[in-house]
């Protein structure tokens, strides 16, 4: 079964600074698709940024990029310029042949101004 | 369109009483998602549809959860006889194409007392 990991529980980050959140994941597949997403205080979950495994070039979208290494099976989030409302809990996510997200357990990231 | 509604935001319940959740997904979404959240943990999988089928269900839905999408559209999560381990956020989540990641609802806040 596939299973990812999230190892920060907690992050923080100064206001116009860069933090990087790691996630490994787990799988037998070759073809699947890793996400991040966003989850505010009492927020709804936001999709931040999407990888497809078999695209060698890693996402970027504005702040955020992803360092995606297949072969180590490591799919970390770089946020960059690191803004206030950065601050949320963000997941890591895998999904394969299966249609179905699997979620890591989070990292907290608090921005400090 | 309006996202992903859920309602109620939040139920209170006592422990033995049925409860019933209501999602309407982005309208030219296909896929349903029903996921559950625990507080400091990641979203787990509960089951899923695609138009009006359920296609798959999780171990953790134990016999007194039923899920239903009539018609394809809107979907009702009810939990009979609840227990105080069903409190927890409900989410739910559409999506046209897994490629394209979840589009998730505020989510349900259950206390069962």
């Amino acid at each position: 079964a596939q299973t990812v990991t999230q190892s920060q529980p907690e992050m923080s980050v100064q206001e116009a600074e860069t933090v990087t959140l790691s996630c490994t994941y787990d799988t037998s597949e070759s073809d699947y698709y890793l996400f991040w997403y966003k989850q505010p205080p009492s927020r709804q979950m936001i999709l931040v940024i999407r990888q497809e495994a078999y695209k060698q070039q890693n996402a970027t979208e504005n702040r955020f990029s992803v360092n995606f290494q297949k072969a180590a099976k490591s799919f970390s989030l770089k946020i960059s310029d690191s803004q206030l409302g950065d601050a949320a809990m963000y997941f890591c996510a895998y999904s394969g042949n299966t249609d179905k997200l699997i979620f890591g357990t989070g990292t907290r990231l608090q921005v400090f101004p | 369109d309006t996202g992903v509604s859920q309602n109620p935001r939040h139920k209170i319940t006592k422990r033995g009483q049925n409860v019933t959740f209501r999602c309407d997904p982005i309208s030219e979404h296909n896929r349903l998602y029903w996921y559950r959240q625990t507080l400091g943990q990641g979203p787990e999988f509960l089951t899923y549809f695609q138009n009006e089928a359920q296609l798959e269900k999780s171990r953790l839905l134990s016999d007194r959860f039923s899920a239903e999408r009539p018609k394809g559209s809107f979907s009702t999560l009810e939990i009979q006889r609840t227990e105080q381990g069903d409190s927890a956020m409900y989410l739910c989540a559409s999506s046209r194409s897994l490629s394209y990641g979840y589009t998730f609802g505020s989510g349900t806040r259950l206390t069962v007392v």
